[in-house]
């Protein structure tokens, strides 16, 4: 079975600073996709990122990147220079490739507050 | 705006009732997912529909049912509702069965009251 942990339930900065939320999946399959999801206070889940389980490249949109290392199990994001806007709720998400339950196991998620 | 729709938006209703749930995939899209948001269990995959075919079930009640149309629109089904099953009802879709990002709708909030 897939596991996603987001062990930060909350987390509160002041704006300007740089903050990582961490994540850490448990999947026996070799191949899988990991994702992103932020949800602000209206609700939605917006897509952020999508990695596959051989890419380990970091990757870097903006002020959001994101640190894929598979010997650690981590697919950590950071936003640097944090706006308000960035405040929201955001989600790790796992799914293997292949048959069986195939839907996006999510985590927790973090509640990220960023203070004016 | 992902370009997944469902309605409603809101939903109030008994315990014991039925109700239905709509949504509508993006353009092209051919999977549809469904997910339910609870405080205490958080986002759960409920079931998964490829062009009208079931493909995959998740943590999905016997109570709650789905179906996908020709036409790619699914409806989720939620019968002889309890006070738990009030939260927030996603619907997902994806270009493919496997591999695609999954683009959510906006949500429908259903309160069993």
């Amino acid at each position: 079975a897939q596991k996603v942990t987001q062990a930060q339930t909350e987390i509160s900065v002041v704006e300007k600073e740089d903050v990582t939320l961490d994540c850490v999946y448990e999947t026996r399959d070799t191949t899988y996709y990991l994702f992103w999801y932020k949800q602000p206070p209206s609700g939605e889940l917006v897509f952020l990122i999508r990695r596959n389980s051989f890419d380990e490249q970091n990757e870097i949109s903006g002020r959001y990147s994101w640190n894929f290392q598979k010997s650690t199990s981590s697919f950590n994001f950071t936003i640097t220079a944090s706006q308000v806007v960035d405040s929201a709720v955001y989600f790790c998400a796992l799914r293997i490739s292949g048959g069986g339950a195939d839907g996006l196991t999510f985590g927790k998620g973090t509640h990220l507050i960023i203070q004016p | 705006d992902s370009g997944v729709t469902q309605t409603p938006k809101h939903l109030i209703t008994a315990t014991g009732q039925r109700v239905t749930l709509r949504c509508s995939p993006r353009s092209g899209d051919l999977s549809v997912y469904w997910y339910q948001q609870s405080l205490d269990q958080g986002l759960q995959f409920l079931i998964h529909y490829y062009n009208g075919e079931e493909r995959a079930k998740g943590n999905i009640l016997e109570r709650f049912s789905a179906q996908q149309f020709p036409d790619l629109h699914s409806e989720l089904n939620l019968s002889s509702l309890e006070l738990g099953d009030s939260a927030l009802y996603f619907c997902a879709s994806s270009v493919d069965r496997s591999e695609g990002k999954q683009y959510f709708g906006p949500g429908t909030r259903l309160t069993v009251t």
